[in-house]
């Protein structure tokens, strides 16, 4: 039983370059969460999905998109990137009626030069 | 102002310490609070997580929760070199037909042997 998978888990991308960051959940959670961790501003929301083909945005979404075709996998894209985007980036995900916390990834750590 | 604030640390103390943290928080709807634990290039997991107020126990690990105070904490005794790590507050109020939790920026902890 994988969990919550990211892939990769690293990655330096030069400022303009594109990449996707995968999450992948074998739990059969509804919801999933991509978070942004950087030192002295914890965990914040990126984007959010209720199921399958939904997204929605959270508190920082700017210069990110997400799909969500499969249950099973979230995406986060970065179209242009830029270096106030170096960063971790968590996956998390959460059913109705588990314990009420998230099962977090073990993250994509990203440096944008 | 934040909806919730915890002390960054670094918290450093001797094995066998009883380690107090803390987060405070301004939103009197959460309901639901949770303590993460997060070692070093590694996501969060799930620690312990009470519902409204009062104390819960697991191990050497106590969470309590004060609504009046909008003020929670979380106690190790006989704290360990293996609980070295930052400790993540998050809360939430359960509204909605998703469960958004807002998280603290961490306390790192240090246990020293």
């Amino acid at each position: 039983n994988a969990g919550v998978t990211q892939t990769p888990k690293f990655r330096v991308l030069k400022t303009g370059q594109s990449m996707t960051l995968l999450c992948a959940q074998d739990m059969n959670h509804e919801y999933m969460y991509w978070y942004r961790q950087d030192p002295g501003m914890g965990l914040r929301l990126i984007h959010y999905s209720v199921g399958e083909g939904t997204t929605a945005k959270g508190e920082v979404p700017d210069g990110y998109n997400v799909s969500r075709l499969k249950k099973q996998n979230f995406l986060l894209g970065l179209e242009s990137a830029a270096p106030s985007q170096t960063s971790v980036y968590f996956c998390a995900t959460w059913t109705l009626g588990e314990r009420y916390g998230y099962t977090f990834g073990s993250g994509t750590r990203l440096t944008v030069v | 102002q934040k909806e919730v604030e915890q002390d960054p640390g670094p918290l450093s103390v001797p094995e066998g310490a009883i380690v107090s943290l803390n987060c405070t928080y301004s939103n009197s709807a959460f309901q639901y609070f949770m303590w993460y634990r997060q070692y070093s290039r590694k996501g969060p997991e799930l620690l312990m997580y009470t519902y409204s107020s009062g104390n819960k126990e697991d191990g050497r690990f106590t969470a309590q929760v004060d609504k009046s105070s909008k003020y929670i904490s979380l106690f190790i005794r006989d704290s360990q070199p293996s609980d070295s790590a930052t400790y993540l507050c998050a809360m939430s109020a359960m509204r909605y037909n998703f469960n958004k939790f807002y998280f603290g920026s961490g306390t790192k902890l240090n246990v020293k042997p």
